[in-house]
Order: structure tokens, then sequence, then C-alpha cells
């Protein structure tokens, strides 16, 4: 089946760039998602990118994905305590029930 | 819109204990889900419905099921509670993109 891995730990200095990265299986992937989850909370979707592209930005997120390596990236910049957060990686490869394969999230803490 | 609901946020259980963990949406989403989130691990998907009155497995339904009678409403049950089942359960609901999340049951087996 599917499989998504990330790494799960991050520290970055407040005012840097933060870069959580993501590993997939499905070459057949559609959608890849960013999801937030911020303590005792539900996820939140951060941000996504179609397959058929190769980056994303929106504000301070960019979205890098490396189709070939199946390599998805997303990069925060100017990072702030408030992004202090577990970040998940979520892949979509069937369309029609909306199901998603998470990783098994990144927990991104700010050093002041 | 409340969004997705669930109820209750903290439950302990006894071993060999039932109950149900409610989740309801008022986004009028077709989709709904159910996901369990244990240390590490990630989010793992239990059961999920693409319309009342049809269900199906995820990846990790032994333990655990579930009706959709109505388009609001996803309740999840366990029959026999067993410690692994300690975990967060959280149920989510989708248009077709994005899902959204509820805050999650806190279930504790002992």
């Amino acid at each position: 089946g599917e499989d998504v891995e990330q790494s799960l730990f991050l520290s970055v200095r407040e005012g840097d760039s933060s870069v959580i990265n993501c590993t997939y299986t499905d070459s057949s992937s559609t959608y890849l998602y960013w999801y937030k989850q911020e303590p005792g909370a539900g996820l939140q979707l951060l941000t996504y990118i179609f397959s058929n592209m190769d980056m994303k930005q929106d504000q301070r997120l960019t979205v890098l994905l490396n189709k070939k390596d199946k390599h998805l990236s997303l990069r925060i910049a100017d990072t702030q305590t408030g992004d202090s957060a577990i970040y998940f990686c979520a892949e979509q490869s069937n369309f029609g029930n909306e199901k998603l394969t998470f990783g098994t999230g990144t927990r991104l803490t700010i050093i002041p | 819109n409340a969004g997705v609901t669930q109820t209750p946020k903290f439950r302990i259980l006894k071993i060999g204990q039932s109950m149900t963990l409610q989740c309801t949406q008022d986004m009028n989403h077709n989709y709904m889900y159910w996901y369990r989130q244990d240390p590490g691990m990630g989010l793992k998907l239990i059961y999920y419905s693409v319309g009342a009155g049809i269900t199906d497995k995820g990846e990790v339904p032994n333990g655990y099921n579930v009706s959709r009678s109505t388009t609001e409403d996803f309740p999840l049950r366990l029959e026999l509670a067993a410690p692994s089942q300690t975990s967060v359960y959280f149920c989510a609901s989708s248009a077709g993109f994005e899902q959204y999340f509820g805050p999650g049951t806190r279930l504790t087996v002992t």
C-alpha cells in the first residue's frame, strides 16, 4: 500500500527558515497536502500541490515537489513562535473517495 | 457553522466495555472519516463513508464499527474495548478536497 515518511522532529531558530521533508511511495498520487496540528486540536489544511506542479508559493510557505524522487518539502520563511506545531504530509491517489494517507508528522520546535 | 464536532473530549474505559464516539458535521459534506492517532505513528484511517447509507473499511478497522444513517452523523462504535485502542480519535468530513477535522476524542482503555 501507500507509504508516507517524515522525520519526527525539527528545531529551528526564530526568524530562520524551516524546511520539512516528506517522501512517498505511490507514483499515482494526484494531490499532496500539508496539514498543521496545534496542541490539543485537530488538523487544519495548510497548503497543497497538484502532482503536475513543481512548486507552489503562498505567502511564507513554499511547497516543492520532486515527482521523480517522490519527495515533497514545505519551507516556512521567517519562522515564528506561532509556527510551533506538528506538520503532516498527506497524499491522495484514489480520487473519488478522497482517502488520504498521512505521514507520521514532524514536530516543529522554535528556539527563541 | 460549527464545522465538525466530536463528543466526548475525553473518556476512560475499562477493558471489555463498549462506547460510541459521536461525530457530527453541519457543512452538508458527503465524505466522512474516522482516524486514530497514535504517538509517532501519524493518522490511520479506521472507516470512511462516501454518503448516507454507505460505509467502508479503512486501514485499521478491526474492533470498530460505524454507521451513516444521515449525512450529518457518523458515529464510531467500540464493542469490546482493548488497551490497544487507547488513542486519540479524529473525525473528519470533506466535500471532495480539503478534509475538515474535529477536535478529537482522547480515549484511554485500562
